[in-house]
């Protein structure tokens, strides 16, 4: 597609629900991140693919959260077990070549995640 | 990775020009200095990238001095449409891939 697409675009999950988050990036795009966004705060990164290979987790808050991308292209974001501190807008951009080049790196429109 | 500073926020009317000044005094020999804009319910969109002296595309220059320990981003003749955050960016290329790190940007508000 055009751009990058989330989905869903609004998620309400029960406290202790598990919930997997899609993002399907730009075609052809070799790098693939993952950002979380609270409220009134910018995105803090989560994770990081280049192609299916997850180089960086650094950022994942705790081992609740896990990401994968097996065939290099669509990635999944599942939170386990989910918490109230876990309510946030979970952000998804690409990019072409590993580094940002001239353009930046592509975002999506994000799934906004509220735990009841 | 460098540490950003920019206002938290900053009020405009429509037709005038906004200069947003970011510090980054500890930015390094390889960190380019990017800038983000962000609306409500959208992720981040590119604005402008630059490493010295200065940058100019069809939305906005980025101003950059010799000692690279500052920028601005400068937007001419912002209409309403412009008011969003705006967040400033120092990194560049470490284990192979650029890692994003956003602080909490600086809030523009366009008036009529």
């Amino acid at each position: 597609g055009a751009g990058v697409s989330q989905s869903p675009r609004y998620k309400v999950a029960k406290r202790g629900q598990d919930v997997a988050l899609r993002c399907d990036p730009i075609s052809g795009h070799v790098s693939l991140f993952w950002y979380q966004q609270a409220l009134g705060q910018g995105p803090e990164f989560l994770t990081y693919f280049q192609n299916e290979a997850q180089l960086d987790k650094s950022g994942l808050p705790s081992d609740r959260f896990f990401a994968e991308r097996p065939e290099g292209s669509v990635s999944t974001l599942k939170i386990q077990r989910t918490q109230q501190e876990d309510s946030a807008v979970y952000l998804c951009a690409s990019s072409l070549t590993s580094g940002s080049g001239n353009y930046g790196y592509t975002f999506g429109s994000g799934t906004r995640l509220t735990v009841v | 990775l460098a540490k950003t500073t920019q206002p938290v926020s900053m009020d405009s009317y429509e037709g005038q020009e906004v200069n947003i000044t970011c510090s980054h005094n500890n930015i390094a020999t390889n960190d380019y200095i990017t800038w983000y804009q962000q609306f409500p319910s959208q992720g981040p969109r590119f604005i402008i990238q630059g490493y010295k002296t200065k940058v100019t595309n069809e939305v906005a220059s980025l101003f950059i001095p010799a000692d690279r320990k500052s920028s601005t981003l400068s937007l001419p003749r912002v209409s309403l449409s412009d008011t969003a955050v705006y967040y400033c960016l120092v990194g560049g290329l470490s284990g192979g891939y650029n890692k994003l790190i956003f602080g909490a940007g600086t809030r523009l508000a366009v008036h009529p």
